[in-house]
């Protein structure tokens, strides 16, 4: 059973404007982390958000927020204010511990294309 | 520097030779990762070194495929025998334990 779930391929949106990118996930860890990467056409992986299984509220950086619905299993991200340099590749993650290891499972990726 | 950095950038090889893959981690970080990231796929993960514990070696696809890491510092990705289906970018991570994994540039590895 896949353990990350990004269900969209590709997305548009236009400049300015907000964004939000699907991911579920499967654990029966009670203690896991899930985050967020941007991956530019470069290749290298930006780490942007981070949000603890424990942690109350949801994690904003900047114009990045998560949105966590525990319950539900689902940690969306949300991009406010869209901007070119959005245009990527954003891959979803989660940490699960694994004995004393911390391994991150990711998800396919959705390729966001922000256009004028 | 402050980031996670490898070499090559780039690798053009041919069918079964050896490679060597390199990653400097951020000075500090007690846990390095391998992962592969084949073309427009997500990431695999390889390997997982944690201070002087045993490395966790559960995603290599195969006995080709090793990994050493010195301490707390370098990490060297071997590919004995290289077959086409190795092409990929290798990325490497770095974090303090069970924090945030930073990412260095990745390794295109390219096997004719």
């Amino acid at each position: 059973a896949q353990k990350i779930t990004q269900t969209q391929p590709g997305m548009f949106v236009q400049e300015k404007e907000a964004v939000t990118l699907d991911c579920t996930y499967d654990t029966s860890d009670p203690s896991y982390g899930l985050f967020w990467y941007k991956q530019p056409s470069s290749g290298e992986m930006i780490f942007l958000i981070y949000q603890g299984s424990y942690d109350q509220q949801n994690a904003t950086e900047g114009r990045y927020s998560l949105n966590f619905q525990k319950a539900r299993k689902s940690a969306n991200l949300v991009i406010s204010a869209s901007q070119l340099g959005d245009s990527a590749m954003y891959f979803c993650a989660m940490r699960e511990r694994v004995g004393t290891a911390s391994k991150l499972t990711f998800g396919t990726g959705t390729r966001l294309q922000v256009t004028l | 520097g402050a980031g996670v950095s490898q070499s090559p950038s780039n690798k053009v090889t041919e069918k079964g030779k050896d490679v060597e893959l390199r990653c400097d981690p951020i000075s500090g970080h007690t846990a390095l990762y391998w992962y592969r990231q084949r073309l427009g796929q997500g990431l695999e993960f390889l390997i997982y070194f944690q201070g002087n514990s045993a490395p966790d070696k559960s995603g290599l696809p195969s006995d080709r495929f090793s990994a050493e890491r010195t301490g707390e510092s370098v990490s060297t990705l071997t590919i004995q025998r290289t077959q086409q289906e190795d092409s990929a970018v290798y990325l490497c991570a770095s974090s303090s334990q069970r924090d945030t994994q930073y990412f260095g540039p990745g390794t295109r590895l390219t096997v004719l």
